[in-house]
């Protein structure tokens, strides 16, 4: 396969609880994107990568949020602290280039209990 | 950031109609607009783009236009047909429209 791979693909955790994700993109591509989407909304941008550089993170992200692509490959995206309002679908997407469309994974679905 | 604008949030037509989805956007540096197509359950997917240097493109019963004086795009499907019923979502640098959903019935 070599679309977008995200694992785990759901993932329960009690509130206050840490999680990382994580996001394989295609490989040729040097942007990744992270997104979170609740049900009935557009994707919500929360951050984006060229290459190993974290070029642009939403204000709209608290603290509890960072992302890292240490290598300019993977991706991983570590929620701290989780709260319920946390829970949401987390979708990750790769382009080869600004103007080219984005290639979605599956994303992880992330339930705080 | 860019702040990205939808409208109608859902969009009702007959089978072979025509259906249109406008997207206002407020960045006048944003120069990309792709649209997305999802479907219950799955992925975004994208279906088609515009880059800013272009007023209008067309891929067989999908095209967008682009107005960038007045910094807004539209998709327009034509002779929809049902397997067009989903969610569409506008975009421009990298921010998401709120969706629009597209019912077509048969």
């Amino acid at each position: 396969d070599t679309g977008v791979s995200q694992d785990p693909r759901h993932k329960i955790t009690k509130r206050g609880q840490n999680v990382t994700f994580r996001c394989d993109p295609i490989s040729e591509h040097n942007r990744l994107y992270w997104y979170r989407q609740t049900l009935g909304q557009g994707p919500e941008f929360l951050t984006y990568f060229q290459n190993e550089a974290q070029l642009e993170k939403s204000r709209l992200l608290s603290d509890r949020f960072s992302a890292e692509r240490p290598k300019g490959s993977f991706s991983t995206l570590e929620i701290q602290r989780t709260e319920q309002g946390d829970s949401a679908m987390y979708l990750c997407a790769s382009s080869l280039l600004f103007s080219d469309g984005y290639t979605f994974g599956s994303g992880t679905r992330l339930t705080v209990v | 950031g860019e702040n990205v604008e939808q409208h109608p949030s859902t969009l009702s037509v007959q089978e072979g109609d025509s259906a249109v989805i406008k997207c206002t956007y407020s960045d006048s540096a944003s120069n990309y607009f792709p649209w997305y197509k999802q479907e219950l359950g799955k992925r975004p997917q994208l279906i088609i783009d515009i880059r800013s240097n272009v007023g209008e493109k067309k891929d067989q019963r999908i095209a967008v236009t682009l107005n960038k004086t007045a910094k807004h795009f539209s998709l327009h499907i034509t002779e929809t047909q049902p397997e067009d019923s989903a969610v569409y979502f506008c975009c421009g640098d990298m921010r998401f429209g709120a969706g629009t959903r597209l019912t077509v019935k048969p």
